[in-house]
This record gives structure tokens, sequence and C-alpha cells, in this order.
């Protein structure tokens, strides 16, 4: 089984909707990130969280809102979707330390698109 | 305020051979870390390889290695005896201390052919 597991893995939807994109980790992480994929763009930053009453936005929050629901989980939501959301979106996990050699693990990506 | 630089959109290289994949960054922090992760075509993003910026040495991973020079601020990814299996999109990204993100670079697509 996956560490960070992602759901859906695929979703198509129309504009306007509200989506909710989930994300659960077995690594026993502390904390916990959302990244938006576009090509030629790498990843951004969206939302991050260091434990379940710590929720941080990141560089391109709006439009998204998040929710931990526990140490383990971590969803992501699209109040209302427009088309210039339609990219990957990928949870990552780290552990709870400001060294900067920890890697952070990702998740295998939801592919969104909104028509 | 941290920026990774890929400049190759794109490299082709022949099965066997090796290959380097460039990275500069630019940073004031004192202490950072720099990562390279492998995106296949099914899209998940594999962690690869890790250098310190106080590192003395040089990080290796296998057939991964790491060409750091930090007075030029280049974290150049060296694949030896490339496979099939490498051909992928590859992307740099640092982390300064404390800080809560990666930073990542727009990637290198690397195409091995047989």
């Amino acid at each position: 089984d996956a560490d960070v597991t992602q759901t859906p893995r695929n979703r198509i939807t129309k504009t306007g909707k509200r989506i909710m994109l989930e994300c659960s980790q077995t690594k026993g992480h502390d904390r916990m990130y959302w990244y938006r994929q576009d090509p030629g763009l790498g990843l951004r930053l969206i939302y991050y969280s260091f434990d379940v009453k710590d929720i941080n936005k990141g560089e391109i929050s709006d439009g998204y809102s998040v929710s931990r629901q526990a140490q383990a989980k971590f969803s992501l939501s699209l109040e209302s979707a427009i088309p210039n959301q339609t990219a990957l979106y990928f949870c990552a996990t780290s552990d709870s330390t400001t060294r900067e050699n920890q890697p952070q693990h990702f998740g295998d990506g939801t592919r969104l698109s909104i028509l | 305020a941290q920026k990774i630089t890929q400049t190759q959109p794109g490299m082709f290289v022949q099965e066997k051979e090796a290959v380097t994949l460039d990275c500069t960054y630019d940073t004031s922090d004192p202490s950072y870390g720099l990562f390279w992760y492998k995106q296949p075509s099914s899209g998940e993003m594999i962690f690869l390889i890790y250098q310190g910026s106080y590192d003395q040495q040089n990080a290796t991973e296998g057939r991964y290695s790491l060409n750091f020079q930090k007075a030029r601020k280049s974290a150049n990814l060296v694949i030896s005896a490339s496979q099939l299996g490498d051909s992928a999109m590859y992307f740099c990204a640092m982390r300064g201390r404390g800080a809560q993100k990666l930073v990542f670079g727009q990637g290198t697509r690397l195409t091995i052919n047989p």
C-alpha cells in the first residue's frame, strides 16, 4: 500500500461544482502539503499544515480551501471550480523538523479536469 | 526568495550513456537543501537524491550522483549508464532552513533512446 494515498486519481467535472480531493498518509508525518502542477510551471504550493490545528496558505491559495481532519488526513476543496484550476494536484508529507534535509513524500497525484 | 532554474526543457540520450541534467539556484539562506525528483509518465513524484549546502562531498545514490558546485550555485544531476526506464520528467527543488515548502524548477524531460 502506498504511504501517501490520494483519491480520486482522476476527476472530470463542470464549472461551478464543488470538488474535494482527499489525501491520507501512513507515514506518521505531522506536516502535509497540497501542490498544483501545471505544464511548464513545476509544482506550486497551495496550502500546508503542520498539525491538526495549524493551516497555512501557500503561494496560490485563492479559490481553494483545506481541512486537516486528523494527523493522517488532509483534504483540498475547490468551492466553485473554474477551468483554469484544471491541473495535476499532489499531496505531500514530511517529518516535523525544520532541518532542510528532509524530503517531502508525494502521493501519486489527482488529475483534475474542469470543463 | 528562493529560485530554481532548469534550462533544459528536453534532453535526448542514447541508452547506456551518462547524462547530466542542469540545475542552478538562487537563495540568500546560508543553509539549504537541494533535491531531485523523478516524474514518470504515470505522474507520481519519486524522490531521488538530496544534497545539503554544508555537505563536503557530492551526494550519490546508486546510478544517481549530484555535481554540487556551491560557488556557482549549481546542483546538476548525473545519471550514469542510462536505461530506458529513466525516461521521465526530472525536477530540481530546494528548501531553506526552516522553510515550509519546496521550491521547484520547471523540469527537464529526459528521453532515453534505445
